[in-house]
């Protein structure tokens, strides 16, 4: 089973609103992602968790903050957006940093599509 | 130059035909390599790993120059379902390196 779930699926929200993205995954990894993709553009990382711990922040705007809860939950909380934070937002897995294929090989949920309004 | 470069297309071609794509990396130290495809408003989805002495899943076939820092994907008897954008990932040396997505190339299958 290579599945990460996420949800909501599609969230539209104004400018003043607080809100959360979920992320869920049941394989055991202990490496998980937040990535944020524009139209037409490749995925962006934003997030790394490594064993729980945030491991790397791309220089990602303070209105985003990442928490994970345990091993296989992580949340995206918003909060004060920008309409141009418009986009998906995609979650992923991987079973750690170790640094092979098969350690490395990430598995993508199917994302949250923000509307910032 | 960017860490990985890829020919964006589009690519039309009609089904049954053999598409090949290619993509370059800058780090020559990188450590792992992958194809995915994102059909559109989806997620990435694996593909392939790509590994040194090329590989070979049905009719898709990846295959690694490292010397030329170079990754290929190829597809024989292309299907209408081949259609989507396909990303050529590489990942830096190094647990502290991550995922370095090139910018992907759209294929479409023409019936």
């Amino acid at each position: 089973d290579t599945e990460v779930t996420q949800t909501p699926k599609h969230l539209v929200m104004g400018m003043t609103n607080k809100k959360s993205l979920k992320c869920e995954q049941h394989m055991g990894h202990r490496a998980m992602y937040w990535y944020k993709q524009k139209a037409k553009k490749p995925p962006e990382l934003m997030f790394v968790y490594s064993y729980e711990k945030l491991s790397i922040n791309e220089s990602v705007p303070s209105r985003f903050s990442p928490e994970c809860p345990n091993s296989s939950l992580l949340n995206l909380h918003l909060h004060a957006l920008q309409p141009e934070d418009s986009a998906l937002y995609l979650c992923a897995s991987s079973q750690s940093l170790a640094g092979s294929p098969s350690t490395d090989t990430q598995y993508f949920g199917p994302g949250t599509r923000l509307t910032v309004l | 130059r960017k860490e990985v470069e890829q020919d964006p297309g589009p690519f039309n071609v009609p089904e049954g035909a053999t598409v090949a794509f290619n993509c370059t990396y800058s780090n020559s130290a990188s450590q792992s390599f992958f194809w995915y495809r994102q059909d559109c408003r989806k997620e990435p989805k694996l593909l392939m790993s790509v590994y040194s002495s090329g590989n070979e899943d049905g009719r898709f076939t990846a295959q690694l120059n490292r010397a030329s820092q170079y990754i290929s994907l190829l597809i024989r008897d292309s299907k209408l379902s081949d259609s989507a954008t396909y990303l050529c990932v590489v990942k830096g040396p190094g647990s502290a390196r991550q995922l370095t997505f090139g910018s992907g190339t759209q294929l479409t299958v023409l019936p």
